[in-house]
């Protein structure tokens, strides 16, 4: 059973536009989310994170949404660039961790010229 | 580069034997994890330490065992091979256990199975 679940294999976006990932969980013990980018032939690098007592967390171009009620995030790349093209993963943990990070089969987003 | 070292790159073995993947954390980090990532499928966590002590496991099969070093460094030990267990592995590396402290990726080990 998926209990992080990113329903978009894929999401292709214009230069200069903004870029919407989302990711939805199932687990209520979940209480800290992250987002993990990866380029081919490389590991998962850390992009940002939020705890479940914020509902947004701002970084730069990057920014996560959390609504805990819907049990859905979303990740905002604003404006989207070239670089941003590789896949993107959803991450979450519950309060210590106890079983590692949960991660969802990743979006691969295309940024458009 | 996150600081995260991971060797071999890759390894090609028969099913039946027995291999050993190598991760050497960020400086300072003291805790280590082991993910699976097999085709189609996201990151499966395996087994975490923290300090030298086994601290959380996950979906990790009893052919596969770890472990962590006075020096930090560990070691995954993969047994018994069999075809599935062609993936992707990576470590990863944190300052201390989550949930604060993200985890900073290695570039893998890609392990085929023939």
């Amino acid at each position: 059973d998926q209990q992080v679940k990113q329903n978009s294999p894929s999401l292709s976006v214009q230069e200069g536009r903004i870029s919407i990932l989302n990711c939805d969980y199932t687990n209520s013990m979940f209480d800290y989310f992250l987002w993990y980018k990866k380029y081919p032939a490389e590991g998962p690098t850390f992009l940002i994170s939020i705890s479940s007592i914020k509902d947004k967390n701002e970084d730069g171009r990057f920014t996560v949404f959390l609504n805990k009620s819907a049990k859905h995030l979303s990740l905002h790349i604003v404006p989207s660039q070239p670089g941003d093209s590789a896949v993107y993963f959803c991450a979450a943990s519950e309060a210590g961790g106890a079983d590692g990070l949960t991660f969802g089969k990743g979006t691969h987003l295309i940024i458009q010229p | 580069d996150s600081g995260v070292t991971q060797t071999p790159k890759h390894l090609i073995t028969a099913t039946g034997q027995r291999v050993t993947l190598r991760c050497s954390p960020r400086s300072g980090d003291l805790s280590v994890y082991w993910y699976q990532q097999s085709l189609d499928q996201g990151l499966q966590f395996l087994i975490q330490y923290y300090n030298g002590e086994e601290r959380a496991k996950g979906n990790i099969l009893e052919r596969f065992s770890a472990q962590q070093f006075p020096d930090l460094h560990s070691e995954l030990n993969l047994s018994s091979l069999e075809l599935g267990d062609s993936a992707l592995y990576f470590c990863a590396s944190s300052v201390g256990g989550l949930p604060n402290s993200p985890l900073h990726f290695g570039n893998g080990t890609r392990l085929t199975v023939t």
